[in-house]
């Protein structure tokens, strides 16, 4: 069965700090994967996704099959980063249906 | 960007009775919208999959009769939860997702419907 991993419930850093959120999957295939970040009092909302292989908001994450993760990482954190970050892998049989992780929460403290 | 509500964004009812929750993609057509259900602490759940004029598909160990999904538009969604019960409390999110001949758009997030059932 497809399963999502994030084995931190909170990740603690201060301003500057290097931040990498961990997410590890199951998935025999070739898996498509998300990360979606919800901010205090807002939705949730779609971060990067692993196909685009783009930075958003100073974040990458690489696709590593051979250790089934793509962690979430960011060089230099600002408290603005703040929030909960969801790590998605795409269901595999039609549509996007979406398996989250449990989530991170991640504190950047001044 | 695309824009989806949700309404109510809180719901209190009585235990017994069925409580409906609106979903709405405001600004795009969604064929394709999902409901999710979300337990203190704990991540999304997918409940299931709607697509417009077709009947839902629901994960397994949803119960069907209990949270019933209607798509009946290709901006409105709804999840009527019937005959509530304390155990049903929780934060309901719907996604909705556009898609253009084999373009699949991003899913969009409403914002929540937090349903106490008492």
């Amino acid at each position: 069965a497809q399963r999502v991993t994030q084995p931190e419930k909170l990740l603690s850093v201060f301003k500057g700090a290097p931040v990498e959120l961990k997410c590890n999957y199951s998935y025999s295939g070739s898996p498509e994967l998300f990360w979606y970040v919800q901010y205090s009092r807002q939705r949730l909302q779609l971060l990067l996704r692993h196909i685009s292989r783009e930075s958003i908001k100073g974040f990458t994450a690489d696709l590593n099959k051979g250790e089934t993760s793509f962690h979430l990482k960011k060089p230099f954190a600002q408290e603005e980063d703040s929030a909960m970050y969801y790590c998605a892998l795409k269901k595999p049989g039609g549509y996007n249906k979406l398996i989250f992780g449990a989530g991170t929460r991640l504190a950047v403290h001044p | 960007g695309a824009v989806v509500s949700q309404h109510p964004s809180r719901v209190i009812c009585k235990s017994g009775t069925s409580v409906k929750i609106e979903c709405r993609s405001l600004d795009f057509q969604a064929t394709t919208m999902f409901w999710y259900r979300q337990f203190p602490k704990k991540s999304l759940m997918l409940m299931a999959t709607s697509n417009e004029g077709s009947k839902a598909t629901y994960e397994q160990g949803v119960e069907k009769d209990k949270f019933l999904i209607n798509h009946a538009s290709l901006t409105l969604s709804t999840l009527t939860v019937t005959s509530a019960h304390p155990e049903d409390s929780s934060f309901y999110i719907c996604s909705a997702e556009g898609t253009s001949g084999t373009i699949s758009y991003e899913q969009y997030f409403g914002p929540g419907t937090r349903l106490t059932v008492t």
